[in-house]
C-alpha cells in the first residue's frame, strides 16, 4: 500500500505554543484529510482538503494541501491541554484512503 | 445524528479461537469500511463495502478474516482462527454520498487482545 510519512513522530509543547506537523507521500493525492484520535476512541475528522494549494481553517487549526500534491501540513495555534492526542493524516490517490503513522502531541500546562 | 456504533468495546481471546465484531453505520451511509489499527500505527483498510457489495478487500487476510454486510446496513467482521498478531483495534467507519462527504466517520473501535 501507499506510504505516508508523518513528522514529527511526537511533540511535547507548552500550553499556548503553536504546533506544526506534516505528511508526505511518494504519490500524488487527490484529497488530504487530517484526523485527531483520543485514547480509546476512533479518529475524528478535523479538516478535509480537496485541491492543491488549498488552505483551510477550523478554529485554531489550519491545514494546507501542498502544491506538489504529495504533502500536507497541519498547524495548531495557541495550543491548549485538550489538543493532546494523536494526529493522523490520510491521503486518497484513488478509491481509498491511506493513513500516516501519526504525530503524538502532548501539551504541558 | 447518531454515530457509528461498534460492539464489543473490548475482547480478549486465546489464539486459535474465533471472534466477531459488529458495526452499525450512520443511517443512510452507503459506504462502510473496516480498518485494523495496530498499536502505534495508523489505521489500515481491511475491507470496503458499498451497500452490500464488496468494493475492495485486497488487504483482508482471507484465510482467516471474513466480513459481510448482508442487508447493506450493519456489518460483521470475523476472525477464525485468531493469531497473536491480530491484536489490534478494529475500527468501523462509514461515509455518506455526495460532494464534500470525503471524510469518514469512525466508531470507537473494538480492542482485541489475543493471548
Amino acid at each position: 500500500g501507499q506510504q505516508l510519512n508523518q513528522s514529527p513522530q511526537s511533540m511535547f509543547i507548552q500550553e499556548g505554543e503553536d504546533v506544526s506537523m506534516n505528511c508526505t507521500s511518494s504519490s500524488i493525492f487527490n484529497t488530504w484529510l487530517w484526523y485527531k484520535q483520543d485514547p480509546g476512541e476512533g479518529p475524528v475528522l478535523l479538516i478535509a482538503l480537496y485541491k492543491a494549494g488549498e488552505l483551510t481553517s477550523n478554529g485554531r487549526l489550519t491545514a494546507q494541501f501542498g502544491i506538489t500534491r504529495k504533502d500536507s501540513f497541519l498547524n495548531i495555534s495557541a495550543s491548549i491541554p485538550s489538543d493532546v492526542g494523536i494526529y493522523f493524516c490520510a491521503g486518497q490517490p484513488g478509491n481509498q484512503f491511506y493513513f500516516g503513522t501519526g504525530t503524538s502531541l502532548t501539551v504541558i500546562p | 445524528e447518531a454515530g457509528v456504533a461498534q460492539s464489543p468495546r473490548y475482547k480478549i481471546i486465546e489464539k486459535r479461537q474465533s471472534v466477531a465484531f459488529w458495526c452499525n453505520p450512520i443511517s443512510g451511509h452507503a459506504t462502510l469500511y473496516w480498518y485494523q489499527q495496530i498499536l502505534g500505527q495508523g489505521p489500515k483498510l481491511l475491507i470496503q463495502f458499498q451497500n452490500n457489495g464488496v468494493v475492495d478487500d485486497s488487504q483482508l487476510p482471507k484465510d482467516r478474516f471474513s466480513a459481510e454486510r448482508l442487508k447493506g446496513v450493519d456489518s460483521t467482521l470475523k476472525i477464525q482462527p485468531a493469531k497473536l498478531e491480530d491484536s489490534a483495534v478494529y475500527l468501523c467507519a462509514s461515509r455518506g454520498q455526495g460532494l464534500g462527504n470525503y471524510g469518514y466517520t469512525f466508531g470507537s473501535g473494538t480492542r482485541l487482545t489475543v493471548v
